[in-house]
């Protein structure tokens, strides 16, 4: 089983949507959880981090269920420009991120 | 903010040839580096980290290795490469007091 599973969709969706992506991690004693953003041919940039009370930023908001272990990212009023694939990433305490293959969005006009 | 440089941007090499890749870092002292790889339509594998200088952890066994000669520099290198040592390379770093790790551009290997 890998350490962190994210469905590699793509997702399409129109503009204005409403999309919800989810991770599950398989270590329970992941301390710390991401969002990264990484557009094609990239590096990938920090979009958020995940606290357990939940956190939101502008129009993208981030949830942990540390019971079911999993993650999600809801983006609302998508913009073209969210078109990326979005990685869910998760600290285990071995001092590196663990990162899952991503889920690429698909923003369309 | 921490700012991490990398070089080159592309890279073709052909099979059995050096590589050396460098990294550097300005912003921030005493960052933990990394060094990952990402294959085509792959995640990010990690392939070394390094606390301080001098000190290299390795994650993976392979033909690539790594050194931290100064603090805000990270070297990847390979006496030989292997057509499997392609990818995307990226190097990335965190100030030790969070978590949240900052990549640099990569560098895109190609090897021939």
């Amino acid at each position: 089983r890998k350490e962190v599973e994210q469905d590699p969709g793509p997702f399409n969706v129109p503009e204005g949507a409403t999309v919800a992506f989810n991770c599950t991690y398989s270590n329970s004693a992941s301390q710390s959880f991401f969002w990264y953003r990484q557009d094609c041919r990239k590096e990938p940039k920090l979009l958020m981090s995940v606290y357990s009370s939940g956190n939101e930023d502008g129009r993208f908001t981030a949830q942990l269920n540390r019971a079911s272990q999993y993650i999600s990212l809801l983006i609302r009023d998508s913009k073209l420009s969210d078109s990326a694939t979005y990685l869910c990433v998760v600290y285990t305490g071995r001092r590196a991120l663990t990162f899952g293959s991503g889920t690429r969005l698909q923003v369309q006009p | 903010s921490q700012t991490i440089h990398q070089w080159p941007a592309t890279l073709v090499q052909p099979v059995g040839s050096p590589l050396s890749l460098e990294c550097t870092v300005e912003g921030t002292s005493n960052p933990n580096l990394y060094w990952y790889r990402q294959a085509a339509g792959r995640g990010l594998q990690l392939l070394f980290y390094s606390v301080g200088i001098g000190q290299i952890s390795s994650e993976v066994p392979q033909n690539l290795s790594a050194s931290r000669p100064q603090d805000r520099q990270f070297i990847l290198s390979s006496k030989k490469l292997l057509l499997s040592d392609s990818g995307f390379y990226l190097c990335a770093g965190n100030s030790g007091l969070s978590y949240e790790q900052y990549f640099g551009p990569g560098t895109r290997l190609t090897v021939t």
